[in-house]
């Protein structure tokens, strides 16, 4: 069975420029996580969908963070303007309902804001 | 609030020592789950156990073993004998707070060295 797929897997920018990051979740999996990890910190949900309406984006900074999930499959987090604090791991994580089960994450994109 | 304490930032130890990482939990919650996972060096987060606030038996898988005692709000995670190939990040964390989708809370990690 194939993972989640994340890409980039590195990413450097200056600050002020966009950024995307791309997630393919596993197949058939209804809900669809992002996570941001900052250095020495555990992740910190930034979206949560099911299919593809959003259930919680309570931690998402929506000044500059947006995120689409096409079709209730491939996702997209999107960064304009960057800032050096979003410096960070993003990772994507996927499961089968969303009801407090196991996720399954991908290896994530590292981000170098500059 | 909902909350996941990890005092240990680094452990290390020697091949074959038992080692044990703690994890202490928040939340107002009477019905909540509680997880542990692996982040190796490669990054993806492994998905080690769940455990349920009704469940509080122990419970073993191999090597691995977790303690959950309610009256403490802990849920500990020890390795037996450990090995090399157990270095990692190590997370709990918490799912609760149902009414919003019962986001995972993640403690800050323990990094476990494990030395030959």
């Amino acid at each position: 069975e194939a993972g989640v797929a994340q890409s980039p897997r590195y990413k450097i920018i200056e600050k002020r420029q966009s950024v995307a990051f791309w997630c393919n979740p596993i197949s058939g999996h209804a809900t669809l996580y992002w996570y941001q990890q900052i250095l020495g910190q555990g992740p910190k949900l930034l979206i949560q969908f099911q299919n593809n309406g959003v259930v919680d984006d309570s931690q998402l900074p929506k000044d500059r963070f947006s995120a689409e999930r096409l079709k209730g499959v491939d996702s997209t987090l999107k960064i304009q303007p960057a800032k050096l604090e979003d410096s960070a791991v993003y990772l994507c994580a996927s499961s089968l309902t969303g009801r407090r089960e196991k996720l399954f994450f991908g290896s994530g994109t590292q981000l170098s804001v500059l | 609030a909902q909350k996941v304490t990890q005092a240990q930032t680094e452990i290390s130890v020697v091949e074959k020592e038992d080692v044990t990482l703690d994890c202490v939990y928040e939340t107002r919650d009477t019905t909540y789950y509680l997880f542990w996972y692996k982040q190796p060096p490669s990054g993806e987060l492994v998905f080690l156990i769940r455990r349920n606030s009704f469940d509080e038996q122990n419970e073993i898988s191999g090597r691995y073993s977790w303690n959950f005692q309610k009256s403490t709000s802990s849920f500990n995670f020890t390795i037996t004998a450990s090995q090399v190939v157990d270095s990692a990040v190590y997370f709990c964390a918490l799912s609760a707070d149902y009414n919003q989708g019962g986001k995972l809370i993640f403690g800050q990690g323990t990094e476990l060295s494990v030395k030959p």
